[in-house]
């Protein structure tokens, strides 16, 4: 067990649809990153938070956001879903900003009809 | 932007037998971290083993050690004594100054009895 939570564990939706994953990171990282993984694109970082301010950006559709609270946990807002979408997401979280290991969460899957 | 590189996308390898599994990167970057990540059929990312580049000796874990070669831009896993819960996929890489990690396309590794 990392430390990382997420949640849904699974999400099914439809197309068009609009659904936010949770991520809680270990106690005591500031850092949270979210990374997307599909059969076709395989393993890609989306963007990082870090103490609430955006830090890194990455292949982040204009369709998808996200933020970290003040309690620090994070959310990630997919929109107008499309087949596409479906993949695994992962949270990491890390101490600092860079060079810290990031730690990963158990990943939400989601499927998108 | 960095690239990584995994040349082999499954290897076999039997109980209590030695395997290596290759991965090369290129960074235009001095300063950067290194990581061996395995995905068990659960789908959890667990860290294996961290090698900071500016660090000559090879880091080791266990049963895991690496060979870090700094100028051929070269950095390979070993696992000795293969065990039945080695079983997974195996993804290399790269954290830069970016912070963001970037992957390898990943090595499935199969443990036979």
């Amino acid at each position: 067990d990392s430390g990382v939570t997420q949640t849904p564990k699974h999400l099914i939706t439809a197309t068009g649809q609009r659904v936010t994953l949770r991520c809680s990171p270990r106690s005591g990282d500031l850092s949270v990153y979210w990374y997307q993984q599909s059969l076709d694109q395989g393993l890609q970082f989306l963007i990082q938070y870090y103490n609430g301010e955006e830090r890194a950006k990455g292949n982040i559709l204009e369709r998808f956001s996200a933020q970290q609270f003040p309690d620090l946990h994070s959310e990630l807002n997919l929109s107008s879903l499309e087949l596409g979408d479906s993949a695994l997401y992962f949270c990491a979280s890390s101490v600092a900003y860079r060079f810290e290991t990031q730690y990963f969460g158990p990943g939400t899957r989601l499927l998108v009809l | 932007a960095q690239t990584v590189t995994q040349s082999q996308p499954e290897m076999s390898v039997q109980e209590a037998e030695t395997v290596t599994l290759s991965c090369t990167y290129d960074t235009s970057e001095s300063n950067y971290y290194l990581f061996w990540y395995k995905q068990p059929p659960s789908r959890q990312m667990i860290l294996v083993i961290r090698q900071e580049a500016y660090k000559q000796q090879n880091a080791t874990e266990n049963r895991f050690s690496v060979n870090f070669q700094k100028a051929a831009k070269s950095f390979s896993l070993k696992i000795s004594d293969s065990q039945l819960g080695d079983t997974a996929m195996y993804f290399c890489a790269c954290e830069t100054s970016g912070s963001r990690l970037t992957f390898g396309e990943g090595t499935q590794l199969t443990v036979n009895p």
